[in-house]
């Protein structure tokens, strides 16, 4: 079974500090697919990345990043410099192969930002 | 584009009752999947069409069922309500069906059942 834990269950930082948010997964599928999504308080989720098994590269998407580490099951994810509009519920979530294909998602992070 | 739309955002139902709820996919994306949202049980995957067929189906009671029309708007409908079916109810739509594509999510929603 395919399994996302997202540790920390809120945090709170203070406008301009950087904060990672944490994400282990668990899957036996070769393939897989690993998402971040964001849910501001108006409860639309917000896709925010896509990573698959085999592209390990980090990535950064302005003051987002991201860091996949197959050897420790880790899909992290950094805001730099944080604003109150990062205020949100973020998701980490796991789509698997051929009969794992539903997403499966963590408990989220409630992050707030303090201004 | 237009992004996801559910109708209605909100619903008050009594147990015992059914409800359906529509969405709406982006225009151009064919798969459509539906997923419960509350406090105990977090996001859980409802089910996934594609085509008009169900692709996956999770662990719901068949109380739980829904369908997708040939312009790939998709209803899901709750029959016997009860209490904990209080939740968000959010759809999400893709261009096809799978993993490799990222999912678009609408505003939801919100079932009370009293």
């Amino acid at each position: 079974a395919q399994k996302v834990t997202q540790a920390q269950t809120e945090i709170s930082v203070v406008e301009k500090e950087d904060v990672t948010l944490d994400c282990v997964y668990e899957t036996r599928d070769t393939t897989y697919y690993l998402f971040w999504y964001k849910q501001p308080p108006s409860g639309e989720l917000v896709f925010l990345i896509r990573r698959n098994s085999f592209d390990e590269q980090n990535e950064i998407s302005g003051r987002y990043s991201w860091n996949f580490q197959k050897s420790t099951s880790s899909f992290n994810f950094t805001i730099t410099a944080s604003q109150v509009v990062d205020s949100a519920v973020y998701f980490c979530a796991l789509s698997g192969d051929f009969g794992n294909e539903k997403l499966t998602f963590g408990t989220g992070t409630r992050l707030t930002i303090i201004p | 584009k237009a992004g996801v739309t559910q109708t209605p955002r909100y619903l008050i139902k009594t147990r015992g009752q059914q409800v359906t709820l529509s969405c709406s996919p982006i225009s151009g994306h064919r798969s459509v999947s539906w997923y419960q949202q509350t406090p105990g049980q977090g996001l859980q995957f409802l089910f996934e069409y594609f085509s008009e067929t169900q692709r996956n189906k999770g662990n719901f009671p068949g109380r739980f069922s829904g369908r997708q029309f040939s312009n790939s708007r998709s209803e899901m409908n709750v029959s016997t309500l009860e209490l904990g079916d209080s939740a968000l109810y959010l759809c999400a739509s893709s261009p096809l069906a799978g993993p490799a594509y990222e999912q678009y999510f609408g505003p939801g929603t919100r079932l009370t059942v009293t």
